[in-house]
C-alpha cells in the first residue's frame, strides 16, 4: 500500500514531442504528489507538483494530471527538448515521501 | 544559499565494514532526510530527522542508522557492509513540512567489494 508505481521504465522521443509518464498508487492517505527531475550525476529536483483536490496543474510545458478515482496521476511533457532528458520519478507524500522506480527519458533531435 | 553538501563523493568499502556518509541541509532546514538509490529500484526512504529526532523511518535492517546535530547537520551510519549496500545515498533537506520542497544533495556513491 506504500508503494508507487511508475511506467514506463524507459521513454525515447523525438524533440518537439510529447513525453508521457505515468504513476498509480493504491493508499487514498497520499495527499501531496509531486515529480522530481534528476540529471546524471545530480541529485533529484522537485519540477512540479499537485495536491489531489486539483485535476491539472500546468507550469510552462509541463503538466500534471491527476485522476483521484482511478488513484493515478501522469506527467505529460509537451515540445520536449534535449535538455529534458533526464530521469523523471513520481512520487506520493502524507508524511513521508514514497518515490516511484523512475522513468528514463530521452528526447533525440 | 548555499545548497545540500553530502561527503564523500565516493566511497570504497570492504564487506563487513562500517561506513559514516555526512549530510550539511540547507540553512535553516531543520529536516533532513536520507535516501538509498539502486537502479531499479529507484529511490527507496531510509529515515527522516526533525530537529535531532527521528521523525520517520523506512524499511532498513537496524544496520543503517542516522543522527542529526543541533545544528541540523546530519550522518548516516551503516554497519557490517554487504555487497547489496552498494548504492548512491542521497541526503535531502526540508524545512519540513509535508509540502516542502525536497533539496537533494548530489550524493555518496558507495561500494561495497
Amino acid at each position: 500500500q506504500q508503494q508507487v508505481k511508475q511506467s514506463p521504465q524507459s521513454l525515447i522521443v523525438q524533440k518537439g514531442g510529447i513525453s508521457i509518464i505515468n504513476c498509480a498508487y493504491e493508499n487514498t492517505a497520499f495527499d501531496y504528489f509531486p515529480w522530481y527531475q534528476q540529471f546524471p550525476g545530480k541529485g533529484p529536483a522537485l519540477l512540479i507538483a499537485i495536491r489531489p483536490d486539483v485535476s491539472e496543474k500546468k507550469e510552462g510545458r509541463f503538466t500534471i494530471s491527476f485522476n483521484k478515482s482511478a488513484k493515478q496521476f501522469s506527467l505529460h511533457i509537451m515540445d520536449s527538448q534535449p535538455g529534458d532528458s533526464a530521469t523523471y520519478f513520481c512520487a506520493a507524500s502524507y508524511y513521508k515521501l514514497i518515490f516511484g522506480t523512475g522513468t528514463r527519458l530521452q528526447v533525440f533531435p | 544559499k548555499a545548497g545540500v553538501t553530502q561527503t564523500p563523493r565516493y566511497l570504497i568499502k570492504t564487506r563487513g565494514q562500517q561506513v559514516t556518509l555526512s549530510c550539511s541541509p540547507i540553512s535553516g532546514h531543520r529536516s533532513v532526510s536520507w535516501y538509498q538509490q539502486t537502479p531499479g529500484q529507484g529511490l527507496q526512504f531510509l529515515f527522516e530527522y526533525f530537529s535531532e529526532t527521528q521523525r520517520n523511518k523506512g524499511n532498513f535492517p537496524g544496520r543503517f542508522s542516522g543522527r542529526q546535530f543541533s545544528n541540523s547537520r546530519s550522518e548516516m551510519n551503516v554497519s557490517t557492509l554487504e555487497l547489496g549496500d552498494s548504492a548512491l545515498y542521497l541526503c535531502a533537506s526540508s524545512q519540513g513540512n509535508v509540502e516542502s520542497p525536497l533539496h537533494f544533495g548530489n550524493g555518496t556513491r558507495l561500494t561495497v567489494t
